[in-house]
């Protein structure tokens, strides 16, 4: 079953908006992931948040991690037509006790016009 | 260097028939991931291989899925007698595999498989 949930699943805003994208998961992690995917192919890694982290920036994206609501939110800055794409949240379940399997979420579809 | 590679791009193959998928993770990254993404949807863990050995498979879902490694290198999944459910992008990644829970993967193109 899926782990993370993604909200909105689809999105769709003006160039230099900016977009917020949230994720909810179930269980303890140890991280959480948020990916990005071009035209139903190959994933990109974006960000990685640990669980005792509750804010991380990388250029454009803001990720913030509430461990307690068990969320996550991605924000992008200034958004631009090369940022549409889909956004997957993942995470890195405690349970596992030592597999590095990945959960996602069913992602949200973002459209950024011109 | 060159990332992870995933052959064929593309596979149309009729019902019944058995399919090979192939990755070939970076070099010197000893973890790698096989995933299913239906159309629209987030990915399906399918198997996890550290080395060649394989100690989570718990997402394959049939035993007509199956995979393997060897030299800690090229993978290979297969699929036995497809069915049309089969149809998905199946998705390879590969991480060092040397600091549990903080690794990020590095993802192929994929292979989209359509069964007829």
């Amino acid at each position: 079953s899926q782990q993370g949930e993604e909200d909105p699943q689809a999105l769709s805003i003006q160039e230099g908006e900016n977009a917020t994208m949230n994720c909810s998961y179930k269980t303890s992690i140890n991280n959480l992931q948020w990916y990005r995917q071009n035209s139903g192919r190959g994933l990109v890694h974006l960000i990685l948040i640990r669980s005792n982290e509750r804010e991380k920036h990388s250029g454009r994206l803001r990720v913030t991690l509430d461990t307690s609501k068990k969320s996550s939110s991605l924000l992008i800055t200034a958004s631009r037509a090369a940022d549409t794409a889909s956004y997957f949240c993942a995470t890195d379940p405690f349970y596992q006790g030592g597999s590095e399997k990945l959960v996602f979420g069913k992602g949200t579809k973002l459209t950024v016009n011109p | 260097g060159a990332g992870v590679s995933q052959s064929p791009s593309n596979k149309v193959t009729e019902k019944g028939k058995d399919v090979e998928l192939r990755c070939d993770p970076i070099s010197g990254h000893t973890a790698l991931y096989w995933y299913r993404q239906r159309l629209g949807q987030g990915l399906e863990f399918l198997i996890y291989f550290q080395g060649n050995s394989a100690p989570d498979k718990s997402g394959l879902p049939s035993d007509r899925f199956s995979a393997e490694r060897t030299g800690e290198s090229v993978s290979t999944l297969t699929i036995q007698r497809t069915q049309q459910e089969d149809s998905a992008v199946y998705l390879c990644a590969s991480s060092l595999g040397l600091v549990w829970g903080q690794e990020t993967q590095y993802f192929g193109p994929g292979t989209r498989l359509l069964v007829l």
